[in-house]
């Protein structure tokens, strides 16, 4: 069953903590994204990764770190530094990066609900 | 980089009416535009999406059309049921994805 996973799907997190999400998907995709999702924002881009060993910072990168060790998997630390961690966290894929001579289209996971308590 | 503003933030439809949302974007090279539905508690999906060489994509009941010069693309759905309601999202390719705040379409029957 092809498809992109993350978990878990809740998470709480005590002030002060780093908790680390977990994306993983066997689709075969150069291309991973991180979206955080907050009530009538939409989804904003924290991090994104067009290639192994490579990552670039989205728009919303402060107090998140990610690595690209694998093709097929793409972790989100949420570190004490986020003030505001709580969210609703998307991971994606692409066949190959959404460059715009590229552009693809890009497959979520079903999420995880960060709580901080 | 690339800005998506997107319209209205929320819209309400008697079922069987047509639903119009806009989108507008701020870099003229892009050129790809997909449209994601979200159902409360799930992943966005892909429902249709437009390249830059075309006007207009139609699939059954959904159209998206693209306006390049005024750089605005708008998702259409007509006979709209109950199960179109969701949140739908335009986007914009930078280096990734850059989504509109979302629209939350209610279809009331």
């Amino acid at each position: 069953d092809g498809g992109i996973t993350q978990s878990p799907k809740y998470l709480f997190r005590k002030e002060g903590q780093n908790v680390t999400l977990s994306c993983e998907q066997n689709l075969n995709h150069d291309a991973m994204y991180w979206y955080r999702q907050d009530p009538g924002q939409g989804l904003r881009l924290i991090y994104y990764s067009q290639i192994v060993n490579d990552f670039q910072k989205g728009d919303i990168a402060e107090g998140y770190s990610v690595s690209r060790e694998k093709k097929e998997s793409f972790p989100l630390t949420v570190t004490s530094a986020q003030k505001n961690p709580t969210a609703f966290y998307l991971c994606a894929s692409s066949i190959r990066g959404t460059l715009r001579e590229r552009n693809t289209e890009a497959f979520f996971g079903q999420g995880t609900r960060l709580t901080v308590v | 980089g690339e800005n998506v503003e997107q319209h209205p933030s929320t819209l309400s439809v008697q079922e069987g009416d047509s639903a119009v949302i806009k989108c507008t974007y701020s870099d003229s090279a892009s050129n790809y535009f997909p449209w994601y539905k979200q159902e409360l508690g799930k992943r966005p999906q892909l429902i249709i999406d437009i390249r830059s060489n075309v006007g207009e994509k139609k699939d059954q009941r959904i159209a998206v059309t693209l306006n390049k010069t005024a750089k605005h693309f708008s998702l259409h759905i007509t006979e709209t049921q109950p199960e179109d309601s969701a949140v739908y999202f335009c986007a914009a390719p930078r280096t990734a994805l850059i989504f509109g705040k979302g629209t939350t379409l209610s279809v009331s029957s």
